[in-house]
């Protein structure tokens, strides 16, 4: 099993462009979940998806983040415009979602975002 | 909402030695997940173990064990005969059981220095 994959796994930009990170989650699993890693803040969930659908975009910091899941194989997550402070890493993460189970979820190696 | 605490920033242990990572939670909730995931220099989000709140058995896998207490809320890790590539940030996670979500809610981890 590949695992889950994301791409790139870095990427430096200057403030104002837009930024396009991928994932592709472990076949099979029909949930995923994109975090945001800052040392400031932590690990935060930014938005996650049950079977291509988001079920909870709480997490998301302002408009100008907005993720998609066009099919049980891929997924977006999109910043435009891009600023500093978004500067962080960004993992994507999917589970199985286990009837009854704790449904582990299993992460990406995650992308380094850098703004400038 | 609930909340995950790790109090000590950072710890270290020799080689081979036994070292016992501390997490505490708040929750009003009565059934849920606790988890440990690993992430190393290489940023990967590795699964440590996992703990149902159901089930009165500490978890264990390998050289890794779990204090779970409920009443008091309290999730500790303990690594046995620890090795150099224990070395990592550990962080506590929780799930909730009831409502369907998936969210995890992170501590904001413990550096780990394995010493040879």
């Amino acid at each position: 099993d590949a695992g889950v994959i994301q791409s790139p796994r870095h990427e430096v930009t200057e403030m104002g462009q837009e930024v396009t990170l991928r994932c592709k989650p472990i076949s099979g699993h029909n949930s995923l979940f994109w975090y945001r890693q800052t040392m400031m803040r932590g690990l935060e969930l930014l938005i996650y998806f049950n079977n291509n659908v988001p079920i909870d975009d709480s997490g998301m910091p302002e408009d100008r983040f907005s993720a998609k899941m066009p099919n049980a194989s891929f997924s977006t997550l999109k910043i435009q415009p891009s600023e500093p402070r978004d500067s962080a890493v960004y993992f994507c993460a999917s589970s199985p979602r286990l009837a009854g189970g704790p449904d582990t979820q299993y992460f990406g190696p995650g992308t380094r975002l850098t703004v400038l | 909402a609930q909340t995950v605490t790790q109090s000590q920033p950072e710890m270290s242990v020799q080689e081979a030695e036994t070292v016992t990572l501390s997490c505490t939670y708040d929750t009003s909730e009565s059934d849920y997940y606790l988890f440990w995931y690993k992430q190393p220099p290489s940023r990967q989000m590795i699964l440590v173990i996992r703990q149902e709140a159901y089930k009165q058995q500490n978890a264990t896998e390998n050289r890794f064990s779990v204090n779970f207490q409920k009443a008091a809320k309290s999730f500790s890790l303990k690594i046995s005969d620890s090795q150099l590539g224990d070395a990592a940030m550990y962080f506590c996670a929780y799930r909730s059981f009831q409502g369907g979500s998936e969210k995890l809610v992170f501590g904001k981890g413990m550096k780990l220095t394995v010493n040879p």
